[in-house]
């Protein structure tokens, strides 16, 4: 079975501070991972993927086997950043994302 | 282009009635998913079309739930003899060559 843990609900951070969200999973096969992202009254989107290797908006994130993470992180947290963020996971068939249960970012000025 | 649109937007029932959700995935993207996303379970996998065919139906909490996709494109989601713990937002997310998925708005269900 594949899980995704999130264990932070919210983070709270002020402007230009660093920010990490953290994401764990348990999966047997080979993962593939990836950070969603839920601004206030829009749509879910996709932010990175761990194969992509991209830095989007100053975010970036490094999957960790050894460690089974895949950590989300920011050198400088800026207002715009506040958001629902969403770690998953998708099964080796590539048809079903398992979710992690979320964290909320709060960046305050 | 047009992104994964969803109808309706809202939608307020009462307990034991039925509900069609409709979703529109991206043109010329085969895969289309469902997902609800609720309060208590976050979100959660529902099913999945490849093409016009359901491989997958294991996310369906009950049988009162079912989905067809027609034409490889729109798909409905039926929920039957509604029930108050129905209440979610359901989402759709469709995805074409690579598997990546792009999400609908989603369809607030409300169950009175």
């Amino acid at each position: 079975a594949q899980r995704v843990t999130q264990p932070e609900k919210l983070l709270s951070v002020f402007k230009g501070a660093p920010v990490e969200l953290k994401c764990n999973y348990s999966y047997s096969g080979s993962p593939e991972l990836f950070w969603y992202v839920q601004y206030s009254r829009q749509r879910l989107q996709l932010l990175l993927r761990h194969i992509s290797r991209e830095s989007i908006k100053g975010f970036t994130a490094d999957l960790n086997k050894g460690e089974t993470s895949f950590h989300l992180k920011k050198p400088f947290a800026q207002e715009e950043d506040s958001a629902m963020y969403y770690c998953a996971l998708i099964n080796n068939a590539g048809n079903m994302l398992t979710f992690g249960g979320g964290t909320r970012l709060m960046v305050k000025p | 282009g047009a992104g994964v649109s969803q109808s309706p937007s809202n939608k307020v029932t009462e307990k034991g009635k039925d509900v069609e959700l409709r979703c529109d995935p991206i043109s010329g993207h085969t895969a289309l998913y469902w997902y609800r996303q609720s309060l208590g379970q976050g979100l959660e996998f529902l099913i999945y079309f490849q093409g016009n065919s359901a491989p997958d139906k294991s996310g369906l909490p009950s049988d009162r739930f079912s989905a067809e996709r027609t034409g490889g494109s729109v798909s409905t989601l039926t929920i039957q003899r509604t029930q108050q713990e129905d209440s979610a937002v359901y989402l759709c997310a469709s995805s074409g060559d690579t598997d990546t998925q792009y999400f609908g708005p989603g369809t607030r269900l409300t169950v009175l």
